[in-house]
């Protein structure tokens, strides 16, 4: 049973158009991530919450907008869309934000900009 | 800033071969340094995490070191397996905001 559900699995957007990549954890942790994988760069860390909070953000642009709903919910709208944000997004969490904490991964949405 | 590298990008290996995958780091505080394996289709998973408490650390046949005089740390297993091909990570936990910092990846391929 996936415990990190992650909707929708593939995506095909057409450039400059929006979407929302859906999040949400039944592990009943505090802290949740977003991270981008491409050929580019691995595996890259986007934005940590904790308590519904947002605490870091490494995304330079505002068209990546994370939004909670519910402590168990991080969906990722991403607006104005470009061929240069096809990506694999993977959503995770952890019991609490700290160096000692272990950090699951849902299984990814792929996102390709056509 | 911290930061993880990993050079080797990819692995073939035949089965009961022996596995070695080597990481370097910097950081300025202790580092809590880990091992993330996915594969095909999946989320990366944590393998192994190593820290200055443990120097060591061990699970399903796959064991991690960490050298604190040369900054490096390596994944090692004696006798890979086919279902062991997948993509290995080494990743840093940041010492500021707790994020994981990982390297480029490495892609095992074991042949039967």
């Amino acid at each position: 049973d996936p415990k990190i559900i992650q909707k929708p699995k593939y995506l095909v957007a057409v450039t400059g158009s929006e979407k929302i990549l859906i999040c949400e954890q039944y592990l009943g942790h505090n802290a949740m991530y977003w991270y981008r994988q491409s050929a580019k760069k691995p595996l890259e860390f986007m934005f940590s919450y904790s308590y519904q909070k947002l605490m870091d953000n490494q995304t330079a642009s505002s068209r990546f907008q994370p939004q909670s709903s519910k402590k168990n919910h991080l969906d990722l709208q991403i607006t104005a869309l470009k061929p240069d944000d096809s990506a694999t997004y993977f959503c995770a969490s952890s019991q609490d934000r700290g160096k000692g904490t272990e950090v699951f991964f849902g299984k990814g949405t792929r996102l390709t900009v056509v | 800033g911290d930061s993880v590298t990993q050079k080797q990008g990819q692995v073939t290996l035949s089965e009961d071969d022996f596995l070695f995958i080597n990481c370097t780091y910097s950081t300025t505080t202790y580092p809590t340094l880990l091992w993330y394996v996915q594969y095909l289709g999946q989320g990366p998973q944590l393998l192994l995490k190593v820290t200055t408490a443990n120097n060591k650390g061990i699970s399903r046949g796959f064991e991690a070191t960490y050298d604190k005089g040369t900054t490096s740390f390596h994944l090692q297993k004696a006798s890979v397996q086919e279902s062991d091909s997948a993509v290995y990570f080494c990743a840093l936990v940041d010492s500021g905001s707790w994020q994981l910092i990982f390297g480029s990846g490495t892609q095992l391929t074991v042949m039967p």
